[in-house]
């Protein structure tokens, strides 16, 4: 069965460091989105993306945030001077109706 | 938005007993996901159901989209069951696709 893929699976990072979290989604899939997971809290959308362009942001994806479809395949999500609140699990999923997700990114800024 | 609750918070199961996991939310779906989490962090598909009744295994579930709310059954439990539930909708009326809101989760812990 086709899976949504990210890596790397754990990325460590100084606070204000720029970070890329890398997503290939599936293939035949239209629809792309990131989300967040703060340890011990629920899972947050951050942005959904759709014909090579966002179509929907959350409060939380402010001007830190920006996400690319660089070559018809990836999909990347950077974060630009992290902080500390940065520290989460990020997800990215891919669908048309159902949302398949991917094993996740833990990003810690220390 | 869409106000999305899941009861009970945290379950304590003995290894081959049944439960019933439910997720209510305030206003009409298009889509409705149910997630286990397991203890890596992984999010696992369960069931894509906005309204019906599935099953897959020892687990099933069940949409009544004009009573907003939702089951997941898990009979037979295995310690492997243990993780989070999240229970996970797309509001609206028209779009099939959008930002799921998810639940705060059943935390399920299945002893031996």
């Amino acid at each position: 069965e086709p899976e949504v893929t990210q890596t790397p699976s754990h990325q460590v990072t100084q606070m204000g460091q720029e970070v890329i979290l890398r997503c290939v989604p599936i293939s035949n899939h239209l629809y792309f989105y990131w989300y967040r997971q703060i340890l011990g809290q629920k899972v947050e959308f951050l942005v959904s993306f759709y014909n090579n362009e966002i179509s929907e942001k959350s409060e939380i994806f402010d001007d830190q945030f920006s996400v690319e479809r660089p070559d018809g395949s990836n999909f990347t999500l950077k974060i630009r001077s992290t902080k500390l609140e940065d520290s989460a699990m990020y997800f990215c999923a891919s669908g048309s109706v159902a949302q398949h997700f991917g094993d996740g990114t833990r990003l810690s800024i220390l | 938005g869409i106000q999305v609750e899941q009861s009970p918070p945290d379950l304590i199961l003995q290894e081959g007993a049944n439960s019933t996991l439910r997720c209510n939310f305030s206003d009409s779906v298009n889509n409705l996901q149910w997630f286990h989490q397991n203890p890596w962090g992984q999010l696992i598909n369960l069931f894509y159901i906005p309204s019906g009744t599935k099953q897959n295994g020892r687990l099933s579930a069940t949409t009544v989209a004009t009573e907003r709310y939702s089951l997941l059954y898990i009979s037979s439990s295995q310690t492997t069951d243990s993780g989070v539930y999240f229970c996970a909708v797309l509001q609206g009326a028209t779009d099939s696709w959008g930002k799921l809101q998810f639940g705060a989760g059943t935390q399920v812990v299945v002893t031996p």
